[in-house]
């Protein structure tokens, strides 16, 4: 069955340096891969996607991520933490036009001033 | 900007009872979304509408039913909550082109006693 993990279930970091999250994915053939923010009290909103092409996908909010099909990897990534960064993240992937939509189980990210 | 509400933040309901879950979205969107949020689990499709009286199962809906009778406005039911009903639940939109382009509202959190 398709799949999306995120080993980390929570990641601290001092504002200022930089940041990784990692996701990994389970997919017959190459997914629709996203990245999900959700700041406390919120929503999720949209902070990239990947369908094909360029494997590094840039998205909102200064965060890019990498796409790795030889390591099943799409993690995501920032140069430089602001505290306003805190929040859940959810990483999520799927097949065409909404099949197997599947979102992982989210990692929380908390920044230290 | 695309605006996703929902009826209540914070709900607390009895066994047994009904439960309605309002969701509006203003930007005329074709798509609409339950989701169910628990914690290690991620976000879990319960059902999902493509147009007016259209809807279509998700992961699971099993103890939910839904209605869609104005294009802005999905509701979710729970005919007779039980307490593992007891979560955070997530309305979204989006274009029919865009699927994976969803707006999500603020979401209820639900705990049935």
């Amino acid at each position: 069955a398709q799949s999306v993990t995120q080993p980390d279930i929570h990641i601290t970091v001092s504002e200022g340096a930089s940041l990784e999250l990692r996701c990994n994915y389970s997919y017959g053939a190459t997914p629709y891969l996203f990245w999900y923010v959700q700041s406390p009290g919120q929503g999720l909103q949209l902070l990239l996607k990947y369908f094909s092409g360029d494997t590094l996908v840039q998205g909102i909010k200064g965060f890019e991520a990498e796409f790795k099909r030889s390591q099943s990897s799409f993690n995501l990534r920032k140069p430089s933490v602001h505290w306003s960064d805190a929040a859940e993240y959810f990483c999520a992937g799927g097949d065409n036009y909404g099949q197997n939509f599947v979102f992982g189980p989210g990692t929380r990210l908390s920044v230290l001033p | 900007d695309v605006k996703v509400t929902q009826s209540s933040r914070y709900l607390v309901k009895r066994t047994g009872e009904k439960v309605f879950l309002e969701c509006v979205q203003d930007m005329d969107h074709e798509n609409m979304f339950w989701y169910r949020q628990d914690p290690g689990l991620g976000l879990r499709l319960i059902y999902f509408s493509y147009d007016v009286k259209m809807k279509e199962k998700g992961d699971i809906p099993e103890g939910y039913s839904v209605s869609r009778e104005k294009k802005e406005r999905f509701s979710l039911i729970l005919e007779s909550a039980s307490t593992n009903q007891t979560s955070m639940y997530l309305c979204a939109s989006s274009f029919f082109r865009d699927y994976y382009e969803q707006y999500f509202g603020p979401g209820t959190r639900l705990t049935v006693t």
